[in-house]
């Protein structure tokens, strides 16, 4: 597709379980990126990938976070144990090199921890 | 730690008003900034990227400043419509880091009556 593409849309999931959010950048971007957005604030960086490897993950929060992009293109994030504070949009975005290139967001994923 | 502040939260205009968004960051060693739109539920659209080097930039009714040396960005719109109503979010790639993460400030939400 032209754009970055974030799937499901929405998620409601119960507490403690696991959920998987799925990002589809767009083709040709080597650069990957997550954020968290809670209600009425910018967006948080999570973690950042250059090609297959995460180049700097230090903004998850704990060790329930996970995300991986096998092979350099579509990237998943996990989390496992979900609490309800993990309610928020999580937004992928992509950008055509590595460094400080713009970057092209998705549409996130609204995430419902009850 | 470099940290990034909007002002106003929120601004109410009739329409075909000129307005100003402001943005403000602490630390000057910035690779660029970026401004970004976005509606209600959903991601974020890039506005304008403004390199470190620059001064300015424009699209359309869209008018970007940057002074680097006072941590201050400007949004300008040009008669403002309607369809402007939606959050501007600034974000700013930190000097500190080759990595594209993106520091956000919290957002100006924009109403355009008509």
């Amino acid at each position: 597709g032209a754009g970055v593409s974030q799937t499901p849309s929405n998620k409601v999931t119960e507490k403690g379980k696991y959920v998987e959010l799925r990002c589809d950048p767009i083709s040709g971007h080597t650069a990957l990126y997550w954020y968290r957005q809670s209600l009425g604030q910018g967006p948080e960086f999570l973690i950042y990938f250059q090609g297959t490897g995460a180049a700097d993950d230090s903004g998850l929060p704990n060790d329930r976070f996970f995300a991986v992009r096998p092979e350099g293109s579509v990237s998943t994030l996990k989390i496992q144990r979900t609490e309800r504070g993990d309610s928020a949009v999580y937004l992928c975005a992509s950008s055509l090199g590595g460094g400080n290139t713009e970057a092209f967001f998705g549409q996130g994923t609204r995430l419902t921890v009850v | 730690k470099q940290e990034v502040t909007q002002i106003p939260a929120a601004l109410s205009v009739p329409e075909g008003e000129n307005l100003v968004l402001n943005c403000s960051f602490t630390d000057s060693a910035i690779y660029n900034l970026q401004w970004f739109r976005q509606d209600p539920g959903k991601g974020l659209t890039s506005l304008l990227l403004i390199q470190s080097s620059q001064r300015e930039q424009t699209s359309g009714r869209l008018n970007a400043s940057l002074d680097k040396s006072s941590g201050r960005s400007t949004l300008y719109i040009a008669a403002s419509q309607p369809g402007d109503s939606a959050t501007y979010l600034c974000a700013v790639h930190p000097g500190s880091s080759n990595t594209g993460k993106l520091i956000f400030g919290q957002g100006t939400t924009l109403q355009v009556k008509p």
